[in-house]
């Protein structure tokens, strides 16, 4: 499989609890994306890998969100002490480096927090 | 008013009709993307765009810079259509700004 590809697919976590989540882009990618997406709803933007540096964070990323990306190939998604409010569906994506170039997404990864 | 506007939300057709899904931008892009999620979650690229009109099979993507809108075209619908379609826009910076979709039914 050549896609995007993200781990896990669900979680369920309690209220406090800490998660992380993986993202492994297309090998050949150097700019990657997370975006979270509530039922309804198009999916926001929460921050931007070039390579490995961390170019933007929305301000939807509290300080309970950290990402790293620390070889520029796959990505991490933390959330400390989660809240009920982070239950969403939290997608990556990635492309290649040019301004006509497709956005590729994986299938994503379900958080539910109880 | 959020930045990007798609219409209808919903929108249900007969097999065969002819679909448009609209959206509207309130920013100057660099380009806009038109997206396709499947129940599930999984977001497929259908067009990128920043200007004039692309076409794969039976999509059709236009957009006018000038009135900042955009159309999704679909020939021939197909039950197999059945998605949400998103709508986005990339201005200056990196991050992409989405619509909220348009939730499309196509009936046997």
């Amino acid at each position: 499989d050549t896609g995007v590809s993200q781990d896990p697919r669900h979680k369920i976590t309690k209220r406090g609890q800490n998660v992380t989540f993986r993202c492994d882009p297309i090998s050949e990618h150097n700019r990657l994306y997370w975006y979270r997406q509530t039922l309804g709803q198009g999916p926001e933007f929460l921050t931007y890998f070039q390579n490995e540096a961390q170019l933007e964070k929305s301000r939807l990323l509290s300080d309970r969100f950290s990402a790293e990306r620390p070889k520029g190939s796959f990505s991490t998604l933390e959330i400390q002490r989660t809240e009920q409010g982070d239950s969403a569906m939290y997608l990556c994506a990635s492309r290649q480096k040019g301004p006509n170039e497709k956005l590729f997404f994986g299938s994503g990864t379900q958080l539910s927090v109880l | 008013k959020n930045e990007v506007e798609q219409s209808p939300q919903n929108l249900t057709a007969q097999e065969g009709e002819f679909i448009t899904i609209n959206c509207s931008y309130s920013v100057g892009i660099s380009a806009l993307h038109w997206l396709q999620q499947h129940p599930g979650g999984g977001i497929v690229s259908l067009f990128m765009l920043s200007s004039g009109k692309k076409k794969h099979g039976r999509l059709i993507a236009t957009i006018n810079i000038q009135e900042k809108h955009s159309s999704l075209h679909i020939t021939a619908s197909h039950p197999r259509d059945s998605a949400v379609y998103i709508c986005a826009v990339r201005g200056g910076a990196q991050k992409l700004v989405f619509g909220q979709g348009t939730r499309l039914t196509i009936n046997p």
